[in-house]
């Protein structure tokens, strides 16, 4: 089973709302990945976690609050987001955190920040 | 700095019609080449991993092949359901962080 799923498909939000995106995957993976999407662009890494520890935040804003609660999860805490946070918001996992590991994908969140 | 450039950007073939999609890098120290297929509004899909000039790998109608400075899809024989964006990434000596293209839009017309 290579799948990662992700809660909720679509999100709407206003500014002041605070709200989770959920990321699950059952395949014994031991790095999760949460990246940002804009149309018409590649994936840009925000966090990533080794071990359920933090190892890397590419200097994402502070209304961006990762968490893992445990090997199988991960969540992404919105608080008081911008409209140009609006993108589709896409976790992956891969075995380790190394550079020869694929990342597998999940289907990816909607988010509209209103 | 690493940097991974795929073209064409966009590619309209009809169905049948082979054609090959590029991926060419600069990196230091090629830890691994990818390509994942994404579908609008969705994740991408992963397909392949390359690691050394030379390699080759095949699934259904695409085949990847990686030299020092690039690596190419071959799309054989495609069909509407082949349409996507191909995205190439790469990943290099002392990190593990993926650096993407920009990927191919490919459309493939009945």
């Amino acid at each position: 089973d290579t799948e990662v799923t992700q809660t909720p498909k679509h999100l709407v939000m206003g500014m002041t709302n605070k709200k989770s995106l959920k990321c699950e995957q059952h395949m014994g993976h031991r790095a999760m990945y949460w990246y940002k999407q804009k149309a018409k662009k590649p994936p840009e890494l925000m966090f990533v976690y080794s071990y359920e520890k933090l190892s890397i935040n590419e200097s994402v804003p502070s209304r961006f609050s990762p968490e893992c609660p445990n090997s199988s999860l991960l969540n992404l805490h919105l608080h008081a987001l911008q409209p140009e946070d609006s993108a589709l918001y896409l976790c992956a996992s891969s075995p380790l955190v190394v550079s020869y590991n694929e990342q597998f994908f999940g289907p990816g969140t909607r988010l509209t920040v209103l | 700095e690493d940097q991974v450039t795929q073209s064409p950007e966009a590619l309209r073939l009809q169905e049948g019609e082979s054609s090959s999609l590029n991926c060419s890098y600069t990196v230091s120290g090629l830890r691994g080449l990818f390509w994942y297929r994404q579908d609008p509004g969705k994740g991408p899909e992963f397909l392949f991993t390359l690691y050394s000039a030379g390699e080759e790998k095949e699934k259904e109608r695409l085949k990847a092949t990686l030299t020092k400075k690039e690596s190419f899809l071959h799309i054989t024989a495609p069909k509407p359901e082949d349409s996507a964006t191909y995205l190439c990434a790469v990943t290099g000596s002392g990190y593990s962080t993926l650096t993407f293209g920009k990927g191919t839009m490919l459309l493939v017309s009945p």
